[in-house]
């Protein structure tokens, strides 16, 4: 079965220390990956796009990787700090068509 | 540019009833998606209209139906309301061509009683 699996127990870190998502898919082909930030009761905010042909994208203090032969995506905040605390998603397109198939999300938690 | 927006904000309706959700996109971009997200799950895709047509469509019954105007806003009806219908309903905006990100409403919360 199609599955996109994100850790569902929060992830709790230091305030200054890399925090580091996983999102991990089975039987997709996705063409794109997006990570998406989601704070409670509001929309999701887009933060990063990495296309099927690339392994990484950085922005800011954010790193996306991209291994496609295991099937798996990295998602890095280094010098993480409370305002970081949030849901990140990790969406799949399978195509240019934009309909997303997300995982469930991880919660994370920086601790001043 | 106001980004996506969403009415209402909140709704409360009872089984049975109809619901009529509103969106505006971004400025300058064609392509609507609506997406539902019950609590503590990650959004699940509805359909996208893009030139007033219905493009692509999720797992969802025909009681969710879908319009695009030619202003590229779009509502979201709900026919039949059921309890499990409760959850948040959010839009996303994009730009056709060339692919990049969507952006997302605030949505719209909607609690069937």
């Amino acid at each position: 079965s199609q599955k996109i699996e994100q850790n569902s127990e929060a992830l709790n870190i230091q305030e200054g220390k890399t925090a580091t998502l996983t999102c991990n898919y089975t039987n997709y082909s996705p063409a794109y990956l997006q990570w998406y930030r989601q704070d409670p009761g509001r929309g999701p905010v887009f933060l990063l796009l990495i296309r099927e042909n690339e392994k990484e994208k950085r922005k800011e203090r954010l790193k996306v990787t991209f291994d496609t032969t295991l099937k798996q995506s990295l998602f890095h905040i280094t010098a993480s700090q409370p305002a970081d605390s949030a849901t990140y998603l990790c969406a799949l397109a399978l195509d240019s068509s934009y309909k997303l198939i997300f995982g469930s999300g991880t919660r994370l938690l920086v601790r001043p | 540019d106001a980004g996506v927006t969403q009415s209402p904000t909140h709704l409360i309706k009872t089984r049975g009833q109809q619901v009529t959700l509103r969106c505006s996109p971004k400025s300058g971009h064609d392509t609507v998606s609506w997406y539902q997200q019950a609590l503590g799950q990650g959004p699940q895709f509805i359909f996208q209209y893009y030139e007033e047509e219905e493009r692509q469509r999720g797992n969802f019954p025909d009681r969710f139906s879908g319009h695009q105007f030619p202003n590229y806003s779009s509502e979201l009806n709900v026919n039949a309301l059921l309890l499990g219908d409760s959850a948040l309903y959010l839009c996303a905006s994009s730009l056709r061509y060339p692919y990049n990100e969507q952006f997302f409403g605030p949505g719209t919360r909607l609690t069937v009683l």
